[in-house]
């Protein structure tokens, strides 16, 4: 069966330090592959998405970038960290056709001080 | 570009009363809408999903409903419980951008 790994669980970090949130889908192959932000009592905004290896959709101008450097892992990043960028990270994934379920890790909770 | 608008934003019932939640979406090649539930502090959990090709899908207590001519979709929830309680998200799935795009999300509240 397929699982989402999604790492670190929880971190804080002071602003203008750098990001690395890790993702890994296990039990399939070309997954699409999604980061979602969620702040505190709000919605879901989709931040990147990616349908292939190196193949980055951005759909919020901002200071995250995202890669895919192997099929089935999905990273965020950013170089100097905002307190806008607190909120909680969920990592997705579906299979390649659409109309698929879309299924989230667990999140990371992520604190700039 | 994509939009989903959902309504209302906190939803307030007494226990076994029936609760209705309301999505808009504005991507006419739209083809997949699934509903999620979560909890504090949670993932999004799929709770019911439904296809462009079917217009209503029930399981157990909850139902789904699609309009494709109107592009709106609504969660149906019967004989709510307590446990029912969380934030509720309707989502849109653009095959054609391949993203899954989410309404803003209600809270239910079912009080004893």
């Amino acid at each position: 069966s397929q699982t989402i790994h999604q790492w670190p669980a929880t971190l804080v970090q002071p602003v203008g330090s750098p990001l690395s949130l890790e993702c890994t889908v296990e039990g399939t192959s070309n997954p699409n592959l999604y980061w979602y932000r969620q702040a505190a009592g709000r919605g879901l905004q989709l931040l990147f998405y990616s349908v292939g290896i190196g193949q980055i959709s951005s759909e919020v101008p901002q200071n995250l970038s995202a890669s895919r450097p192997q099929d089935r892992q999905f990273i965020l990043s950013s170089k100097k960290l905002l307190l806008s960028d607190s909120g909680f990270y969920l990592c997705a994934w579906t299979a390649g056709l659409s109309g698929n379920t879309i299924y989230f890790g667990e999140g990371s909770w992520l604190t700039v001080v | 570009g994509e939009n989903v608008e959902q309504h209302p934003s906190t939803l307030s019932v007494q226990e076994g009363d029936s609760a209705v939640i309301k999505c808009t979406y504005s991507d006419s090649a739209s083809n997949y809408f699934p509903w999620y539930k979560q909890e504090l502090g949670k993932r999004p959990q799929l709770i019911i999903d439904i296809r462009s090709n079917v217009g209503e899908k029930k399981d157990q207590r909850i139902a789904v409903t699609l309009n494709k001519t109107a592009k709106h979709f609504s969660l149906h929830i019967t004989e709510t419980q307590p446990e029912d309680s969380a934030v509720y998200f309707c989502a849109s799935f653009s095959g054609g951008y391949n993203k899954l795009i989410f309404g803003a999300g209600t809270r239910l509240a079912v009080h004893p």
